[in-house]
């Protein structure tokens, strides 16, 4: 969806590396989500913030995991060490205001830990 | 609490057959219900959603859904389906707040 830009696109990379996923919703979309997909799990929640706020990460693992949205247009998900199991579509998702804060998803951030 | 239970992990239609993929909600206020579409190697597409109003929805590709209350239940059907609907179909919904939950998901197969 052209509401917002997730990068990269692909990501391989080995167990222990550091992984950045961005993704960029169009300036207003103050509401944005992280999502997980995978074949096991299905879509799981990982975390949202508001106003660049994070409302809840409960779903996201602490110790390796982190989010961060440090301007109205660009939040961040790191993930530091990877692991095989991190594997998966990582999706971010800004909730429109005008639309009645529906929730429109990227393209997504296809990892692959190896 | 809520959840989202949608029935037949997969279901196989003819092409031009009705398609009818089922969802049922659980929820103790009136919840927000969507129905999102997954095509292979992409990101989900918003298909349709209930809000408030007409409970019948009509949704894009010619999709529609209808919320029903007493049923518990936001049903998505087309009336005739098209090789190009083959992909999988998420139910979700949101009660209050704001986080969508989603169902397990429903792989739609066209048989020509």
């Amino acid at each position: 969806d052209a509401r917002v830009t997730q990068t990269p696109r692909d990501k391989v990379t080995e167990m222990g590396q550091e992984v950045t996923m961005r993704c960029q919703p169009i300036l207003g979309h103050n509401t944005v989500f992280w999502y997980r997909q995978t074949m096991m799990q299905g879509l799981e929640l990982l975390a949202y913030f508001r106003n660049r706020a994070p409302l809840d990460d409960s779903g996201m693992p602490k110790d390796r995991f982190s989010a961060e949205m440090p301007d109205a247009t660009l939040a961040t998900l790191k993930i530091q060490p990877s692991e095989p199991r991190d594997s998966a579509v990582y999706f971010c998702a800004p909730a429109v205001p005008r639309d009645g804060n529906t929730i429109y998803f990227g393209e997504g951030s296809w990892l692959t830990v190896v | 609490a809520q959840s989202v239970t949608q029935l037949g992990s997969h279901v196989s239609v003819s092409e031009g057959a009705l398609v009818l993929l089922r969802c049922n909600y659980s929820s103790s206020v009136p919840p927000y219900l969507f129905w999102y579409v997954q095509y292979p190697n992409q990101g989900l597409q918003l298909l349709l959603k209930y809000t408030t109003g007409a409970t019948l929805v009509k949704g894009i590709n010619g999709f529609e859904a209808e919320f029903k209350k007493s049923e518990t239940s936001f049903h998505l059907t087309k009336p005739s389906a098209h090789m190009s609907d083959a992909a999988e179909y998420f139910c979700a919904v949101i009660r209050g707040g704001e986080k969508l939950t989603f169902g397990t998901g429903t792989r739609l197969t066209i048989i020509p």
